[in-house]
């Protein structure tokens, strides 16, 4: 049973668009994390979002904690072809303590 | 640069044999886990381990192991490979909290023949 899922699947958009990910699941969170990874890398964190409602903003990437922490979104505004790689969003859930889980992810191609 | 290294970085051996992936975590990270990565089933968690106790296990087959040494690394061990074990296998590590962040390292390439 996959505890988040993530939306799109894919993304394939023109520099200069914005564009919005979206990570949800029906468990309630302590907190989720953003992971970006890049062909041939491990995932690297972005952000962790903590309280619900919460908004985190890094440069052009905007993160935000749903108010009942069961969801999550990234908002990218103007995106560059440096922003292309796969968007993970990970959490352990207040059922399921132990273990950080993963989402399906996101892969976002951005085209010059 | 994470600061966790694994090797080896790409591994290619046949059906039914066993190989062995290692880790070495971050610089004062006493937690290490173990996660595949397949085209179609994005990151899945396997084992946990802390302070060299194993602490949370996921979809681990019986067919894998894992363990951390006093020094703090970590082998996963793999036997009677399948076709479908070919994956991308992710250590990552963190001071211990599960809800901290994660430090990846680059992962091994496994592929099965």
């Amino acid at each position: 049973t996959q505890l988040l899922e993530q939306s799109p699947q894919f993304l394939s958009i023109q520099e200069g668009e914005n564009l919005t990910v979206y990570c949800n699941s029906s468990s309630v969170f302590s907190s989720l994390q953003w992971y970006r990874q890049e062909p041939g890398e491990g995932p690297v964190l972005l952000v962790t979002v903590v309280t619900g409602g919460e908004v985190k903003k890094l440069k052009r990437l905007t993160f935000q904690f749903g108010d009942a922490r069961k969801d999550s979104s990234l908002h990218i505004t103007a995106a560059q072809p440096g922003d292309t790689g796969l968007y993970l969003c990970a959490g352990v859930a207040v059922d399921n303590t132990d273990k950080l889980i993963f989402g399906t992810g996101t892969r976002l191609q951005v085209f010059p | 640069d994470s600061g966790v290294t694994q090797t080896p970085k790409h591994l290619i051996t046949a059906t039914g044999q066993r190989v062995t992936l290692r880790c070495s975590p971050r610089s004062g990270d006493l937690s290490v886990y173990w996660y595949q990565q397949s085209l179609d089933q994005g990151l899945q968690f396997l084992i946990q381990y802390y302070n060299g106790e194993e602490r949370a296990k996921g979809n681990i087959l019986e067919r894998f192991s894992a363990q951390q040494f006093p020094d703090l690394h970590s082998e996963l061990n793999l036997s009677s490979l399948e076709l479908g074990d070919s994956a991308l296998y992710f250590c990552a590590s963190n001071r211990g909290r599960v809800n901290s962040p994660l430090h990846f390292g680059n992962g091994t390439r496994l592929t099965v023949t």
